[in-house]
């Protein structure tokens, strides 16, 4: 079955460092997705990218975070200069339609010390 | 911005009893999804959901999109469906999850 994978699955990394975050999107999906979740909270939304670019963002994707579809496979998600309330989970997800159901890969930790 | 409750927020059940989470949603939406996070952190997906009703196994899942709100019905427990369980709506091209449900199922 197609799934969504994400790479680092855990990354440590200092304050004020850059992190990029890798997501291999289901290869026939348009869609593609953002999610962070602070640890004990809910998921929250970050961005959306559709035609090689932002379709939607929340308030929290502010100037410190880009993404990018690089190659046609890869949609990545970096933090500029990581603060220590960066320290989260990050999901990548897909979609077939505009709002269709989402797949979510694994998640990339993020610990920032 | 759309709110999204669940309830109840924690719930402890026995290996073999049944059980009803509810979702409600403060505005209409185009679709619902319910997922299952796994001990590991894994978003598991559960249903898609939109309106009516579907079964997968022990679970199956109601939206009403009128009244705005979703049941999940996880029959014949098991210490495997411990996990949180998020539902997760759509609105101008965004998901909003819940709160979530912690459910633990002991043995």
């Amino acid at each position: 079955e197609p799934e969504v994978t994400q790479t680092p699955s855990h990354q440590v990394t200092q304050m004020g460092q850059e992190v990029i975050l890798r997501c291999v999107p289901i290869s026939n999906h348009l869609y593609f997705y953002w999610y962070r979740q602070i640890l004990g909270q809910k998921v929250e939304f970050l961005v959306s990218f559709y035609n090689n670019e932002i379709s939607e963002k929340s308030e929290i994707f502010d100037d410190q975070f880009s993404v990018e579809r690089p190659d046609g496979s890869n949609f990545t998600l970096k933090i500029r200069s990581t603060k220590l309330e960066d320290s989260a989970m990050y999901f990548c997800a897909s979609s077939w339609l505009a709002a269709g159901e989402l797949f979510f890969g694994e998640g990339s930790r993020l610990t920032v010390l | 911005g759309i709110q999204v409750e669940q309830s109840p927020p924690d719930l402890i059940l026995q290996e073999g009893a049944n059980s009803t989470l509810r979702c409600n949603f403060s505005d209409s939406v185009n679709n619902l999804q319910w997922f299952h996070q796994n001990p590991w952190g894994q978003l598991i997906n559960l249903f898609y959901i939109p309106s009516g009703t579907k079964q997968n196994g022990r679970l199956s899942a109601t939206t009403v999109a009128t009244e705005r709100y979703s049941l999940l019905y996880i029959s014949s427990s098991q210490t495997t469906d411990s996990g949180v369980y998020f539902c997760a709506v759509e609105t101008g091209n965004q998901f909003y999850f819940g709160t979530g449900t912690s459910l633990t199922v002991i043995p």
